[in-house]
C-alpha cells in the first residue's frame, strides 16, 4: 500500500523566502508528526496533530515556523522568512491511533536555503 | 523529561560478525522503544518495538532488541551482519498517553566490512 508521501524532495530557495512543505500521511492514520532532521542537531520533533485535537506545537523552534493539518489528511509545514539555519531534512511521519503504534516516516523534504 | 543515549556514532563491523548497537534510555514513565534504521536519501523504517509485551522483540532483517528495565537498555543485535545491513541506525522513545511524539538518540552508523 502507499506510505508517506512528501513533496517536494528538494527544495534550494533564497534566504528570507517562504517555503511550503506537503505531507500526505497513510490513509486512515490518525496521528501526523513533523520532524527536522539536520547535522548539528540530529532528529527533533516540530509539532504532532491528532485527530481534531489542536495541535501540539511544542517543537516549533520560532514563529516563523507553522503547520495545518486540512479535513484531517494532508499537512502543509510553512517557513517564513527563512534562515540559513532552517537548512534540514524535514521528515514527516503518521500513525494509527495508541501511544503504541508506530509512526511510518516518508522520504523526507530537504531543504537548502542560500 | 526522557532521553534517549546512543553509545558509539560509529560501529564497524565484519560480513558474519554479530552487530550490537547500544542504546540506552531515562523515562519518568515506562516507555515505549522503538528502533529504525536510515539509508541514504530515505526516510526512517522501523525494525522493531517495544511496547510492555515480552521484553525479547524480534524484528526485521533478522535483528532483535532486549528490553532491560534494571539497566534501562534496548540494545540492538543481530547474529551475523550482512553488507546490506550498513545505514545509520536509531533509537527512540515515546511516553504513553497524549505526549506521542519520538524523542530519538543521536544515531548510530553501521559499516560492515567484507
Amino acid at each position: 500500500g502507499a506510505g508517506v508521501s512528501q513533496s517536494p524532495s528538494n527544495k534550494v530557495t533564497e534566504k528570507g523566502k517562504d517555503v511550503e512543505l506537503r505531507c500526505d500521511p497513510i490513509s486512515g492514520h490518525t496521528a501526523l508528526y513533523w520532524y527536522r532532521q539536520s547535522l548539528g542537531q540530529g532528529l527533533e520533533f516540530l509539532i504532532y496533530f491528532q485527530g481534531n485535537s489542536a495541535p501540539d506545537k511544542s517543537g516549533l523552534p520560532s514563529d516563523r515556523f507553522s503547520a495545518e493539518r486540512t479535513g484531517g489528511s494532508v499537512s502543509t509545514l510553512t517557513i517564513q522568512r527563512t534562515q540559513q539555519e532552517d537548512s534540514a531534512v524535514y521528515l514527516c511521519a503518521s500513525s494509527g491511533a495508541g501511544g503504541n503504534q508506530p509512526q511510518h516516516f516518508g522520504d523526507g523534504t530537504r531543504l537548502s536555503i542560500l | 523529561a526522557q532521553s534517549v543515549t546512543q553509545l558509539g556514532s560509529h560501529v564497524s563491523v565484519s560480513e558474519g560478525a554479530l552487530v550490537l548497537l547500544r542504546c540506552n534510555y531515562s523515562s519518568s514513565v515506562p516507555p515505549y522503544l522503538f528502533w529504525y534504521v536510515q539509508y541514504p536519501n530515505q526516510g526512517l523504517q522501523l525494525l522493531l518495538k517495544y511496547t510492555s509485551a515480552a521484553t525479547l522483540v524480534k524484528g526485521i532483517n533478522g535483528f532483535e532488541a532486549e528490553f532491560k528495565k534494571s539497566e534501562t537498555s534496548f540494545h540492538l543485535t543481530k547474529p551475523s551482519a550482512h553488507m546490506s545491513d550498513a545505514a545509520e541506525y536509531f533509537c527512540a522513545v515515546s511516553r504513553s498517553g497524549s505526549a506521542r511524539q519520538l524523542t530519538f538518540g543521536s544515531g548510530t552508523q553501521l559499516t560492515v566490512l567484507p
